[in-house]
């Protein structure tokens, strides 16, 4: 089954400062979501992004279908930006959304 | 965006008794939903693939007969957790795919934390 890598696992930045987190796939995709896990679980829409650039106030993101990248960027980044944000998934073959091992991220006051 | 609400949020249950977690989405018909495990700092793990009017898609290794998935209607889907033992204790997230077709946006329910004591 389709493979989905995310990097970095951990990042711990100073609040303000700016934060680029990537999702590798290992095969074509008909979706990609990005999400942020809030400490009670819930999974927050970020972005639908199967191709392109979208923005959303200081977050944005961008996916490259053809080399199979995607990448998420935070601006400013600020205390409840805190979390774990996931990259999500489906191939081609089946109707299976596939996660990524996350990246906790950690914004320092 | 879309809604999907799961429930209850939290259980609590003894070791031998049966859960049910129900997932609904609310402003929109799901033909699809799907079953995520998920234990303490790790990604989500697909359990099943729910589809109305037919018997779930368990994934490789998931047991079908613990894990009782009915899908009756166009909006809700159910995951009924059967002679629960404490490794069963784990956070359940459902997800429900809004249109038909593979590139259509999915939504996640709040998520169930079970405890079996």
């Amino acid at each position: 089954g389709i493979q989905v890598e995310q990097s970095p696992p951990d990042l711990i930045l100073q609040e303000g400062a700016n934060s680029t987190l990537r999702c590798n796939f290992s095969d074509s995709v008909n979706n990609l979501q990005w999400f942020h896990q809030n400490p009670w679980g819930q999974l927050i829409n970020l972005f639908y992004i199967p191709s392109g650039t979208k923005q959303n106030g200081r977050l944005s993101a961008t996916t490259v279908a053809t080399e199979r990248y995607s990448l998420l960027y935070i601006s400013s980044s600020q205390t409840t930006d805190s979390g774990v944000y996931f990259c999500a998934v489906r191939g081609n073959r089946d109707d299976k959304i596939i996660f990524g091992k996350g990246t906790r991220l950690h914004i320092l006051p | 965006g879309a809604v999907v609400s799961q429930h209850p949020s939290w259980v609590i249950c003894k070791s031998g008794t049966s859960v049910k977690i129900e997932c609904r989405s609310l402003d929109f018909q799901a033909t699809t939903m799907f079953w995520y495990r998920q234990f303490p700092k790790q990604s989500l793990m697909l359990m099943a693939t729910s589809n109305e009017g037919s018997k779930a898609t368990y994934e490789q290794g998931v047991e079908k007969d613990k894990f009782l998935i009915n899908h009756a209607s166009l909006t809700l889907s159910t995951l009924t957790v059967t002679s629960a033992h404490p490794e069963d204790s784990s956070f359940y997230i459902c997800s429900a795919k809004r249109g038909q077709g593979f590139n259509t946006e999915a939504f996640f329910g709040q998520g169930t934390r079970l405890t079996v004591v």
